[in-house]
């Protein structure tokens, strides 16, 4: 079975913090995915990678950062965080270059004060 | 780039009952349009998708129609029951990457 797995569940920061959020797959998989999850608006694409040191920005890039240093780890980092930026963060990866299906994290539920 | 939009955003149907999701998008150069199920403190997982050379694909009790001319699909889920509750989205792909737009997300509840 694919593993996604998340750092944390629940994160709790200051408004001006730097957040990194981990995440991690086990099955060699070269795309990965960042996105957040908010209430009447979907998943919406923050960042993805398809190869190690390689991103593109999705369609809410403002704001945060990636890195992808391992092919298994993909990280998101929220450079200077906001209170706008209080969601559930996903993170997915994929097969490529025929793969399509995306294999999810269990999510982080971030919240900023 | 690509829109997708969905509907409706909830839905609430009787166990047993037939429950319809739609979707529409945008982008022509689409072809690969796959549906999440959501449950409750759970990432989202594949549960059905269709390719653009395929008019129609079944899955026991789920099945998803696509029209590329109306560029719209659905999701059909027949005889639901209590574990198809959960939130369900639609995407649409044009295969960059495997990158895929979601649509907005339906919540649906089957009652007993």
């Amino acid at each position: 079975d694919v593993k996604v797995t998340q750092s944390s569940r629940y994160l709790v920061k200051r408004t001006g913090e730097k957040v990194f959020l981990e995440c991690v797959q086990d099955m060699d998989h070269e795309n990965m995915f960042w996105y957040r999850q908010d209430p009447g608006l979907g998943l919406r694409l923050i960042y993805f990678s398809y190869d190690v040191k390689m991103k593109e920005k999705g369609d809410i890039p403002e704001g945060y950062s990636v890195s992808r240093e391992k092919k298994e780890r993909f990280s998101l980092i929220l450079e200077s965080a906001s209170t706008n930026q209080t969601s559930m963060y996903l993170c997915a990866s994929s097969l490529s270059p025929s793969g399509y299906e995306q294999y999810f994290g269990p999510g982080t539920r971030l919240t900023v004060t | 780039g690509e829109n997708v939009e969905q509907h409706p955003s909830t839905l609430s149907v009787q166990e047993g009952d037939s429950a319809v999701i739609k979707c529409t998008y945008s982008d022509s150069a689409s072809n690969y349009f796959p549906w999440y199920k959501q449950e409750l403190g759970k990432g989202p997982q594949l549960i059905i998708d269709i390719r653009s050379n395929v008019g129609e694909k079944k899955d026991q009790r789920i099945a998803v129609t696509l029209n590329k001319t109306a560029k719209h699909f659905s999701l059909h889920i027949t005889e639901t029951q209590p574990e198809d509750s959960a939130v369900y989205f639609c995407a649409a792909s044009t295969g960059t990457a495997s990158k895929l737009t979601f649509g907005t997300g339906t919540r649906l509840q089957v009652t007993l």
